[in-house]
């Protein structure tokens, strides 16, 4: 089974500052996509990417693509309590529908 | 739009009990799919559909059975429970999903305990 390592597990840290989240495996992936999930809800797509070395943004955040489609990264700056949640990577595989899934990385933001 | 819907939210089971979790996507999506999440373990694919009438083993399909009648229902279908299928339940729904680049919307899950 191909994996995606995310790290790290747990995050918790204040109002107003950065971190990183990571989501790393040893295969190469067609797609990685970022999903935020909150207590008692289904996860929510925050973005997909698709070609190595892609970055996007949305507002605070950032999310890059490996050059080699087999990472990729989270990047929340200036932390708010409501970014608080579980954040899940899964990559998509060139074959076939199914989606490989990190553990998450649990994130606090306390005010 | 309700998005997608699932039904029961929470449920107790014995060991040996059989259960139905339902499965409803009022987008018209092709492509639907069952996880289970468990602490530490993420998200693991059960069964999916890419379309109504057909279905297909994920990752974890043992002690599971799905059917997929109509195109806006997904049936999850325990004959058997046992305590190692005490778990979160969800469904999600997408409208393609070759390659991992579409949206995948999933339901607010179905909290499940075997005793």
């Amino acid at each position: 089974t191909q994996l995606l390592e995310q790290s790290p597990q747990f995050l918790s840290i204040q109002e107003g500052e950065n971190l990183t989240v990571y989501c790393n495996s040893s295969s190469v992936f067609s797609s990685l996509q970022w999903y935020r999930q909150e207590p008692g809800e289904g996860p929510v797509l925050l973005v997909t990417v698709v070609t190595g070395g892609e970055v996007k943004k949305l507002k605070r955040l950032t999310f890059q693509f490996g050059d080699a489609r087999k990472d990729s990264s989270l990047h929340i700056t200036a932390a708010q309590p409501g970014d608080t949640g579980l954040y899940l990577c899964a990559g998509g595989r060139y074959s076939n529908y199914q989606l490989i899934w990190g553990a998450g990385t649990k994130l606090i933001i306390k005010p | 739009n309700a998005g997608v819907t699932q039904t029961p939210k929470f449920r107790v089971l014995k060991t040996g009990q059989s259960m139905t979790l339902l499965c409803a996507q009022d987008m018209n999506h092709e492509y639907m799919y069952w996880y289970r999440q468990d602490p530490g373990m993420g998200l693991r694919l059960i069964h999916y559909s890419v379309g109504e009438g057909t279905t297909a083993k994920g990752e974890v399909p043992d002690g599971y059975n799905v059917s997929r009648l109509k195109k806006q229902n997904f049936l999850l279908g325990l004959e058997s429970a046992a305590p190692s299928q005490t778990s979160v339940y969800f469904c999600a729904s997408s409208r393609g999903g070759f390659g991992g680049q579409e949206t995948q919307y999933f339901g607010p899950g179905t909290r499940l305990l075997v005793l």
